[in-house]
């Protein structure tokens, strides 16, 4: 079953912008989690924020939580064209480290 | 760095083939996992493993059967194959041991079953 839904499904924008996706999920979690995925390659981990923190920050990606409306923010600032992907959303909530994927976000981001 | 490698990007298999996919990681994890991955539906967990010949089912076992006889090991197996299994499928990693379980993924297996 899919946790998280990532919202917009696709986004478009110049080099420079700042692109922003939000994800929303279900259940109570203990961590969510970003992951990039470059066109027909794997997954890779982006960012990871705990269920009792609010915002966190790694180089140009700010992600923030909020527990209270079950949803979540990846923000990528002054975009490069490399950042064309695949942005997932996965929560974490049980036992075994299992993860729940959102359907993703797929970025554009022309020069 | 982690690595986790697939024995195939490209497979192409007809109906009612045996297909086996395997993976491999080289950081000593204990969990490992196996996706497919459809477009509009994201990754969907298949089957999991954290440890040595245990197995259990994720959302999606129909189909599917897994072995991992040894850490480094987990094979994804399509006893029959069926064009719905044309994917891509997706094998990953991680450590156990905390709430906090970061995902390290192969390059993927993209398979079509003709």
């Amino acid at each position: 079953s899919q946790q998280g839904e990532e919202d917009p499904q696709a986004l478009s924008i110049q080099e420079g912008e700042n692109a922003t996706m939000n994800c929303s999920y279900k259940t109570s979690i203990n961590n969510l989690q970003w992951y990039r995925q470059n066109s027909g390659r794997g997954l890779v981990h982006l960012i990871l924020i705990r269920s009792n923190e609010r915002e966190k920050h790694s180089g140009r990606l700010r992600v923030t939580l909020d527990t209270s409306k079950k949803s979540s923010s990846l923000l990528i600032t002054a975009s490069r064209a490399a950042d064309t992907a695949s942005y997932f959303c996965a929560t974490e909530g049980g036992s075994w480290g299992k993860l729940q994927f959102g359907a993703g976000t797929q970025v554009v981001v022309t020069p | 760095d982690v690595k986790v490698t697939q024995s195939s990007r490209y497979l192409v298999k007809r109906t009612g083939e045996k297909v086996f996919l395997e993976c491999v990681q080289d950081m000593d994890h204990e969990n490992m996992f196996w996706y497919r991955q459809d477009p509009g539906l994201g990754l969907r967990l298949i089957y999991f493993s954290y440890d040595v010949k245990m197995k259990e089912k994720g959302d999606i076992p129909e189909g599917y059967s897994v072995s991992r006889e040894k850490k480094e090991r987990f094979s994804l197996i399509l006893e029959s194959a069926s064009t719905n299994q044309t994917s891509m499928y997706l094998c990953a990693s991680s450590l156990r041991g905390s709430t906090a379980d970061t995902q390290y993924f192969g390059p993927g297996t993209r398979l079509t079953v003709l």
